[in-house]
Protein backbone atom coordinates (compact mmCIF):
# COMPACT_ATOMS: atom_id res chain seq x y z
CA UNK A 1 0.00 0.00 0.00
CA UNK A 2 1.37 3.92 -1.04
CA UNK A 3 2.42 5.79 1.84
CA UNK A 4 3.03 9.33 2.60
CA UNK A 5 4.33 9.43 5.75
CA UNK A 6 4.33 12.70 8.11
CA UNK A 7 7.09 12.20 11.36
CA UNK A 8 4.05 14.20 13.68
CA UNK A 9 0.74 14.20 14.11
CA UNK A 10 0.53 16.93 17.02
CA UNK A 11 3.21 19.66 17.62
CA UNK A 12 3.09 22.63 19.91
CA UNK A 13 6.31 25.04 19.54
CA UNK A 14 6.74 28.52 20.49
CA UNK A 15 6.85 31.80 18.87
CA UNK A 16 10.40 32.10 16.87
CA UNK A 17 11.79 28.58 17.74
CA UNK A 18 12.67 27.00 14.22
CA UNK A 19 10.08 24.30 13.25
CA UNK A 20 11.01 21.72 10.87
CA UNK A 21 8.66 19.09 9.68
CA UNK A 22 8.91 16.21 7.66
CA UNK A 23 7.54 14.01 4.86
CA UNK A 24 8.67 10.97 3.33
CA UNK A 25 6.74 8.76 0.64
CA UNK A 26 7.89 5.20 -0.28
CA UNK A 27 6.20 5.38 -3.85
CA UNK A 28 9.03 6.89 -5.85
CA UNK A 29 6.85 9.72 -6.94
CA UNK A 30 8.84 12.80 -8.46
CA UNK A 31 6.30 15.76 -7.05
CA UNK A 32 6.22 16.33 -3.46
CA UNK A 33 3.73 19.53 -1.73
CA UNK A 34 3.39 21.10 1.32
CA UNK A 35 -0.03 22.23 2.18
CA UNK A 36 -1.60 24.43 4.66
CA UNK A 37 -5.21 24.11 5.72
CA UNK A 38 -7.68 26.25 7.47
CA UNK A 39 -11.17 26.12 8.58
CA UNK A 40 -13.16 28.16 5.65
CA UNK A 41 -9.61 28.46 3.21
CA UNK A 42 -9.50 25.13 2.29
CA UNK A 43 -6.19 23.69 1.35
CA UNK A 44 -2.99 26.05 -0.05
CA UNK A 45 -0.33 25.67 -1.46
CA UNK A 46 2.84 26.60 0.50
CA UNK A 47 5.37 24.89 -1.56
CA UNK A 48 6.50 22.02 -3.58
CA UNK A 49 9.16 20.28 -5.74
CA UNK A 50 9.15 18.51 -9.17
CA UNK A 51 12.53 16.56 -8.18
CA UNK A 52 15.81 16.70 -6.00
CA UNK A 53 16.66 20.20 -4.83
CA UNK A 54 13.91 21.28 -6.76
CA UNK A 55 11.63 23.52 -5.38
CA UNK A 56 9.21 26.12 -6.13
CA UNK A 57 7.13 28.75 -4.47
CA UNK A 58 3.33 28.21 -4.08
CA UNK A 59 0.92 30.68 -3.01
CA UNK A 60 1.66 31.13 0.27
CA UNK A 61 5.34 30.84 0.81
CA UNK A 62 6.00 33.53 3.14
CA UNK A 63 7.82 32.44 6.45
CA UNK A 64 8.30 28.82 4.84
CA UNK A 65 11.23 27.53 3.15
CA UNK A 66 11.88 23.53 1.89
CA UNK A 67 14.54 21.09 1.25
CA UNK A 68 14.37 18.28 -1.06
CA UNK A 69 18.03 16.36 -0.35
CA UNK A 70 16.55 13.25 -1.46
CA UNK A 71 13.97 12.02 -3.60
CA UNK A 72 11.49 10.22 -0.85
CA UNK A 73 11.52 13.01 1.39
CA UNK A 74 10.55 16.93 1.73
CA UNK A 75 10.48 18.97 4.44
CA UNK A 76 9.50 21.96 5.47
CA UNK A 77 10.87 24.57 7.41
CA UNK A 78 9.45 27.24 9.73
CA UNK A 79 12.35 29.51 10.18
CA UNK A 80 10.84 31.63 13.30
CA UNK A 81 7.38 30.33 14.10
CA UNK A 82 4.30 32.50 14.50
CA UNK A 83 1.36 32.05 15.86
CA UNK A 84 -0.22 32.80 12.39
CA UNK A 85 1.64 29.80 11.40
CA UNK A 86 -1.00 27.50 13.66
CA UNK A 87 -2.35 24.85 11.33
CA UNK A 88 -2.97 21.91 10.04
CA UNK A 89 -0.08 21.20 7.54
CA UNK A 90 -0.54 18.31 4.74
CA UNK A 91 1.97 16.73 2.51
CA UNK A 92 1.30 15.31 -0.74
CA UNK A 93 3.09 13.49 -3.58
CA UNK A 94 2.38 12.79 -6.79
CA UNK A 95 3.79 10.40 -9.53
CA UNK A 96 4.35 13.09 -12.67
CA UNK A 97 3.97 16.38 -13.67
CA UNK A 98 1.38 17.12 -16.29
CA UNK A 99 -0.54 13.93 -15.83
CA UNK A 100 -3.70 13.05 -14.67
CA UNK A 101 -3.01 11.76 -11.51
CA UNK A 102 -4.26 13.21 -8.70
CA UNK A 103 -1.99 13.24 -4.97
CA UNK A 104 -1.72 10.71 -2.29
CA UNK A 105 -1.76 12.45 1.01
CA UNK A 106 -0.34 11.89 4.45
CA UNK A 107 -2.43 11.83 7.91
CA UNK A 108 -1.32 16.00 8.76
CA UNK A 109 0.86 17.36 11.16
CA UNK A 110 -1.58 19.51 13.35
CA UNK A 111 1.06 22.61 14.26
CA UNK A 112 0.11 24.86 17.23
CA UNK A 113 2.62 27.78 18.02
CA UNK A 114 1.95 29.24 21.47
CA UNK B 1 -7.85 33.17 -13.08
CA UNK B 2 -7.61 29.44 -11.59
CA UNK B 3 -10.70 29.18 -8.85
CA UNK B 4 -12.74 26.19 -6.96
CA UNK B 5 -15.71 27.75 -4.97
CA UNK B 6 -17.62 25.02 -2.88
CA UNK B 7 -20.70 27.52 -1.25
CA UNK B 8 -22.35 25.21 0.96
CA UNK B 9 -19.44 25.36 4.02
CA UNK B 10 -21.59 22.83 6.22
CA UNK B 11 -24.68 20.26 5.41
CA UNK B 12 -26.27 17.99 7.81
CA UNK B 13 -28.50 15.68 6.66
CA UNK B 14 -30.71 12.65 8.40
CA UNK B 15 -28.74 9.19 7.47
CA UNK B 16 -30.31 7.87 4.05
CA UNK B 17 -31.24 11.70 2.88
CA UNK B 18 -29.42 12.02 -0.70
CA UNK B 19 -27.04 15.27 -0.54
CA UNK B 20 -25.42 16.71 -3.22
CA UNK B 21 -22.13 18.87 -2.68
CA UNK B 22 -21.81 21.70 -5.17
CA UNK B 23 -18.94 22.86 -6.88
CA UNK B 24 -18.15 25.68 -9.45
CA UNK B 25 -14.51 26.15 -10.79
CA UNK B 26 -12.46 29.05 -13.01
CA UNK B 27 -10.17 28.56 -15.62
CA UNK B 28 -8.91 29.47 -19.15
CA UNK B 29 -7.19 26.83 -19.70
CA UNK B 30 -9.00 23.94 -22.11
CA UNK B 31 -7.51 20.72 -20.55
CA UNK B 32 -7.74 20.15 -17.15
CA UNK B 33 -8.42 17.91 -14.27
CA UNK B 34 -11.26 17.79 -11.60
CA UNK B 35 -11.27 16.13 -8.05
CA UNK B 36 -13.28 15.25 -5.68
CA UNK B 37 -11.25 14.33 -1.90
CA UNK B 38 -13.01 12.96 1.51
CA UNK B 39 -11.35 14.14 4.53
CA UNK B 40 -12.37 11.96 7.28
CA UNK B 41 -11.85 13.08 10.70
CA UNK B 42 -8.20 11.02 10.84
CA UNK B 43 -7.58 13.64 8.90
CA UNK B 44 -5.92 12.30 5.27
CA UNK B 45 -7.81 13.54 2.28
CA UNK B 46 -8.82 10.48 0.41
CA UNK B 47 -8.90 10.43 -3.43
CA UNK B 48 -12.92 10.11 -4.56
CA UNK B 49 -12.38 10.46 -8.05
CA UNK B 50 -10.69 11.95 -11.28
CA UNK B 51 -12.45 13.82 -14.55
CA UNK B 52 -10.63 15.39 -17.04
CA UNK B 53 -12.15 18.30 -19.66
CA UNK B 54 -12.96 15.89 -22.36
CA UNK B 55 -14.91 13.67 -20.45
CA UNK B 56 -18.27 14.99 -19.30
CA UNK B 57 -19.91 11.57 -18.87
CA UNK B 58 -21.60 11.51 -15.44
CA UNK B 59 -20.62 8.81 -13.53
CA UNK B 60 -21.75 6.74 -10.61
CA UNK B 61 -20.09 4.53 -7.85
CA UNK B 62 -21.88 3.02 -5.46
CA UNK B 63 -24.21 5.94 -3.65
CA UNK B 64 -21.63 8.35 -5.18
CA UNK B 65 -21.93 10.14 -8.15
CA UNK B 66 -20.78 12.68 -10.13
CA UNK B 67 -22.46 15.75 -12.57
CA UNK B 68 -19.58 17.11 -14.57
CA UNK B 69 -21.45 20.17 -16.84
CA UNK B 70 -18.82 22.96 -18.82
CA UNK B 71 -21.53 24.64 -19.97
CA UNK B 72 -21.91 25.87 -15.98
CA UNK B 73 -18.26 24.75 -15.38
CA UNK B 74 -19.74 22.63 -12.39
CA UNK B 75 -18.78 19.42 -11.09
CA UNK B 76 -21.11 18.77 -8.41
CA UNK B 77 -20.97 15.44 -6.48
CA UNK B 78 -24.24 13.27 -4.93
CA UNK B 79 -24.44 11.01 -2.36
CA UNK B 80 -27.04 8.94 -2.26
CA UNK B 81 -29.08 6.71 0.18
CA UNK B 82 -26.29 8.73 2.42
CA UNK B 83 -24.82 7.06 5.95
CA UNK B 84 -23.25 7.99 8.83
CA UNK B 85 -19.63 6.79 7.93
CA UNK B 86 -20.08 9.73 4.82
CA UNK B 87 -19.55 12.31 7.47
CA UNK B 88 -16.56 13.86 6.47
CA UNK B 89 -15.04 17.19 4.99
CA UNK B 90 -15.44 17.30 1.12
CA UNK B 91 -12.84 19.19 -1.46
CA UNK B 92 -13.54 19.78 -4.92
CA UNK B 93 -10.38 20.48 -6.59
CA UNK B 94 -8.66 21.32 -10.03
CA UNK B 95 -5.81 20.86 -12.32
CA UNK B 96 -4.61 23.24 -14.99
CA UNK B 97 -3.27 21.33 -17.49
CA UNK B 98 -0.29 23.22 -17.36
CA UNK B 99 0.61 22.36 -14.06
CA UNK B 100 1.06 20.08 -11.47
CA UNK B 101 -0.68 21.86 -8.94
CA UNK B 102 -4.37 21.32 -7.26
CA UNK B 103 -5.90 24.32 -6.72
CA UNK B 104 -8.74 23.39 -3.84
CA UNK B 105 -12.46 24.88 -3.03
CA UNK B 106 -13.20 25.95 0.58
CA UNK B 107 -14.48 22.48 1.40
CA UNK B 108 -17.88 21.49 2.62
CA UNK B 109 -18.19 19.89 5.53
CA UNK B 110 -20.89 16.77 6.00
CA UNK B 111 -22.48 15.72 9.04
CA UNK B 112 -24.82 12.98 8.74
CA UNK B 113 -26.79 12.67 11.93
CA UNK B 114 -28.35 8.78 12.10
Amino acid sequence: DVKVTQSSRYLVKRTGEKVFLECVQDMDHENMFWYRQDPGLGLRLIYFSYDVKMKEKGDIPEGYSVSREKKERFSLILESASTNQTSMYLCASSLQYRTNYGYTFGSGTRLTVV
Amino acid sequence: AQKVTQAQTEISVVEKEDVTLDCVYETRDTTYYLFWYKQPPSGELVFLIRRNSFDEQNEISGRYSWNFQKSTSSFNFTITASQVVDSAVYFCALRPGNTGKLIFGQGTTLQVKP
